[in-house]
């Protein structure tokens, strides 16, 4: 099975830069998924990381290091909106199905 | 432009009272999930279809049921409703003819019992 840790709470001001980490323990590894949640709302994708090394996509980058069962998703220039619960979720060899961690939620203060 | 649709998005039922969740997509998708979750959890994965093939998590009780009548539609049955579950459900879906594992979620039920 999978065990995916991740801080259950994180702050940080509005124009900062914040990483949120998940660590997961798997016995086999298609990649890595992050999804944003608003409180109420269903999660939208974010990003999948199958190779190591950072993924950039605007104000997001998400970074993969397989052989230390890492992840980071780092949002940088952080505004009001990006305050939200980050899910990450690892896809296991041989399936299709991802396995949610229970997310972190981001307060952004101003 | 949505894509996965929810309906209702807020359903409230009684101890006891059947009830059914509907969840509709444009995206051609061959797999339809639906999950449980409560506030602060992770979604907790109840079942999927893979085409027509039902697939249930071994500890999903059995007074959850699913039906699927064509691509397009998937439908959550709970028979009957206890305190405990009242949460949010969350439909998902992706297409493994793609060869992808994203997950395109709806913007979810959320479930009152009283």
């Amino acid at each position: 099975g999978q065990n995916i840790d991740q801080p259950t709470e994180m702050t940080a001001t509005e124009g900062a830069i914040v990483q949120i980490n998940c660590t997961y323990q798997t016995s086999g590894f298609n990649g890595l998924f992050w999804y944003q949640q608003h409180a109420g709302e269903a999660p939208t994708f974010l990003s999948y990381n199958v190779l190591d090394g950072l993924e950039e996509k605007g104000r997001f980058s998400s970074f993969l290091s397989r052989s230390k069962g890492y992840s980071y998703l780092l949002l940088k220039e952080l505004q009001m909106k990006d305050s939200a619960s980050y899910l990450c979720a690892v896809s296991p060899r041989g399936s299709y199905i991802p396995t949610f961690g229970r997310g972190t939620s981001l307060i952004v203060h101003p | 432009d949505a894509m996965v649709i929810q309906n209702p998005r807020y359903q409230v039922t009684q101890f006891g009272k059947p009830v059914t969740l509907s969840c509709s997509q444009t995206l051609n998708h061959n797999v339809m999930y639906w999950y449980q979750q409560k506030s602060s959890q992770a979604p907790k994965l109840l079942f999927h279809y893979y085409d027509k093939d039902f697939n249930n998590e071994a500890d999903t009780p059995d007074n959850f049921q699913s039906r699927r009548p064509n691509t397009s539609f998937c439908f959550l049955d709970i028979r009957s409703p206890g305190l405990g579950d009242a949460a949010m459900y969350l439909c998902a879906t992706s297409s493994r003819a793609q060869g992808g594992d994203t997950q395109y979620f709806g913007p979810g039920t959320r479930l009152t019992v009283l």
